[in-house]
């Protein structure tokens, strides 16, 4: 069965500090690749997708991911964290029949 | 801008009551999708539709049912609610193929 995995539960970091969140997938196909972030009290919005091509993609307010599809993952970065960053953060595969799977998300809280 | 609607933030129920939570897209979405979110558990999708009157079993489909008569609208059915299916649940919509989802606001379920 497909499924996403992401390496930290909560993860605590001052501010400045460098972020990166870990996702493994496990799915053997074509697969469409995603974060999506989560402010306290808010929905779902996406910070950046990758589909094809670069496997370094740039998303928004500064993130980065990159995909290594010999390793099945596609990691979240950002050089310098701020406290509007604490957040939700979960990674999400998209597999060629357009089920979206998401892993369990981890809870990034940054301290001023 | 992208607007999927879920007909309540909030709702109580009681053990064995049929529930229905409603979702709403205005993009012409051809993808509906609905989730839980739980605690530590991330998103999990219980069932989604890539067309009208379509569906297909996510990973949690026991308890759940769904329908989608317009392609507008999606609803998700308890058929008998219980205690474990209280909840945090999130309706998405997407374009088919390499598109990323719209998330709605999310329905706290609480069943007592």
């Amino acid at each position: 069965a497909q499924s996403v995995s992401q390496h930290n539960h909560h993860v605590i970091l001052s501010e400045a500090a460098s972020l990166e969140l870990g996702c493994n997938y496990s799915y053997g196909g074509t697969v469409n690749l995603f974060w999506y972030v989560q402010y306290p009290g808010q929905h779902l919005q996406l910070l950046l997708k990758y589909f094809s091509g670069d496997p370094l993609v740039k998303g928004i307010k500064g993130f980065e991911a990159e995909f290594i599809k010999s390793k099945f993952s596609f990691n979240l970065r950002k050089p310098s964290v701020q406290w509007s960053d604490t957040a939700e953060y979960f990674c999400a595969v998209k597999t060629s029949y357009d089920k979206v799977i998401f892993g369990p998300g981890t809870s990034l809280s940054v301290i001023p | 801008d992208v607007k999927v609607t879920q007909s309540s933030r909030y709702l109580v129920k009681r053990t064995g009551e049929k529930v229905f939570l409603e979702c709403v897209q205005d993009m012409d979405h051809e993808n509906m999708f609905w989730y839980r979110q739980d605690p530590g558990l991330g998103l999990r999708l219980i069932y989604f539709s890539y067309d009208v009157k379509m569906k297909e079993k996510g990973d949690i489909p026991e308890g759940y049912s769904v329908s989608r008569e317009k392609k507008e609208r999606f609803s998700l059915i308890l058929e008998s609610a219980s205690t474990n299916q209280t909840s945090m649940y999130l309706c998405a919509s997407s374009f088919i193929g390499n598109q990323p989802q719209h998330f709605g606001d999310g329905t706290r379920l609480s069943i007592l």
